[in-house]
This record gives C-alpha cells, sequence and structure tokens, in this order.
C-alpha cells in the first residue's frame, strides 16, 4: 500500500517571502501522480499543482513549483512570493493506476501561517 | 459548471440515529469518491463509485456504512447507528470519464457532529 508522510505539522513564512513544504511517499509503482491541494478556512479542498511521475521536469503554477526527487520519493513545494491568502493547510496526496480513476492517498498535512 | 455539491453542509445526529450525506458531481462527471477528515488529520478515502456500481469500498467500515450512486439522483453516504467517533468532515470528489492527469473535484464537505 502507498503511504503519504507529511513531517512537519506547522510553518510559518514572511509575507513575500519564499517557503518549501516537504512530502514524502512510499510505493513500488513506477508511473503515479503526485498533488498538492489547499485547503484554507473554509475547508474547500483546492488543487495547487500536480506532477506525473514520468515527467522529469518540475512543474510550476505561477508561484507555485515543486522539486520532485523520484528515485528519492520526495515531492516538495515551494511558494515564492508568499500572500497573506496562501494561510491553509496544505495536503500532499498520491494516485496510482493513471489509466483509470483510483483513490487518493493524503499526507496529514501541514498548517502554514503567513506573518504580514 | 456548477461544482460538486454537497449537502447538507452541517449535520447534527444523537447518537443511534441514522445520517444521510448527498453528494452531487460536476456536469458530466461519473466517478465519485467518498473522503472522511478526522480532526487534525487528512482526508481518508472510504468508497469509490460509478452510476450504479461500486468500485472500491477498501476504505469503508464494515458495519453501518453504505454508499450508493444511483442512475439517477445524487451519491448517497449513508451511517446507521451514528456514534460519536463518526464526527468529522465527509467530502464528495468526482472527476471525468477521461483517462489522464485529470483532477479531482471536490465539494465543500458535510460536517456531521454526534452528540
Amino acid at each position: 500500500a502507498q503511504t503519504v508522510t507529511q513531517s512537519q505539522p506547522e510553518m510559518s513564512v514572511q509575507e513575500a517571502e519564499t517557503v518549501t513544504l516537504s512530502c514524502t511517499y512510499d510505493t513500488s509503482e513506477s508511473d503515479y501522480y503526485l498533488f498538492w491541494y489547499k485547503q484554507p478556512p473554509s475547508r474547500q479542498m483546492i488543487l495547487v499543482i500536480r506532477q506525473e511521475a514520468y515527467k522529469q521536469q518540475n512543474a510550476t503554477e505561477n508561484r507555485f513549483s515543486v522539486n520532485f526527487q523520484k528515485a528519492a520519493k520526495s515531492f516538495s513545494l515551494k511558494i515564492s512570493d508568499s500572500q497573506l491568502g496562501d494561510a491553509a493547510m496544505y495536503f500532499c496526496a498520491y494516485r496510482s493506476d493513471p489509466g483509470a480513476n483510483s483513490k487518493l492517498t493524503f499526507g496529514k498535512g501541514i498548517t502554514l501561517s503567513v506573518r504580514p | 459548471n456548477a461544482g460538486v455539491m454537497q449537502n447538507p453542509r452541517h449535520l447534527v445526529r444523537r447518537r443511534g440515529q441514522e445520517a444521510r450525506l448527498r453528494c452531487s458531481p460536476m456536469k458530466g462527471h461519473s466517478h465519485v469518491y467518498w473522503y472522511r477528515q478526522l480532526p487534525e488529520e487528512g482526508l481518508k478515502f472510504m468508497v469509490y463509485l460509478q452510476k450504479e456500481n461500486i468500485i472500491d469500498e477498501s476504505g469503508m467500515p464494515k458495519e453501518r456504512f453504505s454508499a450508493e450512486f444511483p442512475k439517477e439522483g445524487p451519491s448517497i453516504l449513508r451511517i446507521q447507528q451514528v456514534v460519536r467517533g463518526d464526527s468529522a468532515a465527509y467530502f464528495c470528489a468526482s472527476s471525468p470519464t477521461l483517462t489522464g492527469p485529470y483532477e479531482q473535484y471536490f465539494g465543500p464537505g458535510t460536517r456531521l457532529t454526534v452528540t
């Protein structure tokens, strides 16, 4: 079974600074997808970024980018130019079996606070 | 295009009562997933359904919990004889029929409180 580990329960960043959130996972599969979801106080789950395991290039979405290290099974999220609206819980998630619909396996999450 | 709809948003039940949670997927999506989030925890997969079929219920407790996704109407997660430990946020997600790096679109969740 796949597992996702987020070992940092909380992090804090100064507005406009850069922060990196860590995530590791365990799997025996070679093809899979990785995701970062944001959960603000409204509790709505919002997709931040996704990475396909077969792609060596790290995904980027505006101020959000990932550092995907397949051999190390590491998938960290970097938020540049942090904004107050970035304050939320962030969950790393794994999905196997790219050719079919299947479940997401989530980490426990990390609470990010942004200091003005 | 409306997003994933869940109702009710908040549900209070006394121990022993039944809870029914509803989920309407996004238009054109025929795959529905239910997840449960306990306080201070990540989301845990419960069940994956397609229209009229349960595909994967490996995360569903063996007793008191059931789910359905009928040909017409929303998906229903039913919890019989609720206990305090069932208090959690229950999220529904849907995805389209196409394969590929699709995301699962989440509803706003139903917060169940058992008193």
